[in-house]
């Protein structure tokens, strides 16, 4: 089955710097890359997502790219805010059989300190 | 849009209740639902996948007299954890399907967070 590992584990940032997660999947047949958002408490909340026809999407401060010949994706979030801090976990689709079913990273714990 | 409700947000009861979870897509029809577990600090870990109108397909390891999975309508699923032990003790997350395709985005409920005495 498809397996995603998920780097750093936390992340500090200064308000207004970027940061980056990075996630590898192993199931070259995985072609779509979804990443959420958790807040504590609650449930992930997507914030954006790529399929494997392309290599890059930009949705204002977060950007996702993707290397399909690496496998593996990752997150940019610029001009961060103190309300991005929360855990972010990447997925991927992986194929068995006639499911399709999300593989979730482990997380990464973002802080955004002012 | 891509709402989904999930009810109780927050369950206590004694060991030997049966619990039973809402799951609603709001604004849209979602034949396929998941149902997570989430232990503290840890990822998201899929319990079964609940498909609207047939048996949900259980993961490995999930005992399934255990975790009833019930998915009657394109708008509904629920879990209801029969006799409820300490250790199912758990926050517990669905999601729901946007769309028929394999690749469709799966939009999340915010949690149900099970407490048994």
């Amino acid at each position: 089955g498809e397996n995603v590992e998920q780097h750093p584990s936390t992340l500090s940032v200064q308000e207004g710097d970027s940061a980056v997660i990075k996630c590898t999947y192993s199931d070259s047949a995985s072609n779509y890359f979804p990443w959420y958002k958790q807040e504590l408490g609650k449930g992930p909340q997507l914030i954006i997502d790529i399929r494997s026809n392309v290599g890059e999407k930009k949705d204002q401060r977060i950007a996702v790219t993707l290397n399909k010949t690496a496998k593996h994706f990752s997150l940019h979030i610029t001009e961060t805010q103190p309300e991005d801090s929360a855990v972010y976990f990447c997925a991927a689709i992986g194929h068995t059989g006639t499911a399709s079913k999300l593989t979730f990273g482990t997380g990464t714990r973002l802080q955004v300190t002012l | 849009g891509a709402v989904v409700s999930q009810h109780p947000s927050r369950v206590i009861c004694k060991s030997g209740t049966s619990v039973k979870i809402e799951c609603r897509s709001l604004d849209f029809q979602a034949t396929t639902m998941f149902w997570y577990r989430q232990f503290p600090k840890q990822s998201l870990m899929l319990m079964a996948t609940s498909n609207e109108g047939s048996k949900a397909t259980y993961e490995q390891g999930v005992e399934k007299d255990k975790f009833l999975i019930n998915h009657a309508s394109l708008t509904l699923s629920t879990l209801t954890v029969t006799s409820a032990h300490p250790e199912d003790s758990s926050f517990y997350i669905c999601s729901a399907k946007v769309g028929r395709g394999p690749n469709q985005p799966q939009h999340f409920g915010d949690g149900t967070r099970l407490s048994i005495l």
